[in-house]
């Protein structure tokens, strides 16, 4: 199975800061990775889709780099709807597997 | 507009079985794979078992094969999982995700349901 490590596991940040998350795979997955950014007691909710584009309707202060194995997820000014949980996923092969999640908090 | 409705869950004992469903409208189902993921209380995300469009192609978690059975019926628009044998370790929240396939080949999950918890206890 293809392991998905994000970094930080957690991150705290004011309104206005630029972030950025990372996710690793454990081997080669060219574009096949996807961001999506969970709310308490909320579904999942697509933000990137191979590893760079913007699914539709996400604003574009939201912004996904990388190929291979080394992948980025930036804010470029968070807003205060964006304090959530951030999973990345891989899409290349079953089973598909998620990263741990990065939590970003308010500072 | 796109829904995906989730039902079935509820509290079960140990070795118990239970059968979800996952109900969409607002989109061509038959043209689409389905994807189920569930969350343990208070963890992260773990997909557990995808369905082809036209049922063609299944696969399965390692942690869920031989114990789970994910169908779909395209007359019905929706898809279901059979859980047998449940473990206290198959509590969570089960969410069933439409896939979606783009021009070059990349695949993501750009639907969710707002899903159905499993309480697997005695």
């Amino acid at each position: 199975d293809i392991q998905m490590t994000q970094s930080p596991s957690s991150l705290s940040a004011s309104i206005g800061d630029r972030v950025t998350i990372t996710c690793r795979a454990s081997q080669s997955i060219s574009s096949h990775l996807n961001w999506y950014q969970q709310k308490p007691g909320k579904a999942p909710k697509l933000l990137i889709y191979a590893a760079s584009s913007l699914q539709s309707g996400v604003p574009s202060r939201f912004s996904g780099s990388g190929s291979g194995t080394d992948f980025t997820l930036t804010i470029s000014s968070l807003q205060p709807e964006d304090f959530a949980i951030f999973y990345c996923q891989q899409s290349s092969i079953t089973p598909y597997t998620f990263g741990q999640g990065t939590k970003l908090e308010i500072k | 507009e796109v829904h995906l409705v989730e039902s079935g869950g509820g509290l079960v004992q140990p070795g118990g079985s239970l059968r979800l469903s996952c109900a969409a409208s607002g989109f061509t189902f038959s043209s689409y794979t389905i994807n189920w993921v569930r969350q343990a209380p208070g963890k992260g995300l773990e997909w557990v078992s995808y369905i082809s469009s036209g049922s063609n192609t299944i696969y399965y978690a390692d942690s869920v094969k031989g114990r789970f059975t994910i169908s779909r019926d395209n007359a019905k628009n929706s898809v279901y999982l059979q859980m047998n044998s449940l473990r206290a370790e198959d509590t969570a929240v089960y969410y069933c995700a439409r896939g979606y396939y783009d021009t070059s080949g990349y695949s993501h999950f750009d639907y969710w349901g707002q899903g159905t918890l499993v309480t697997v206890s005695s």
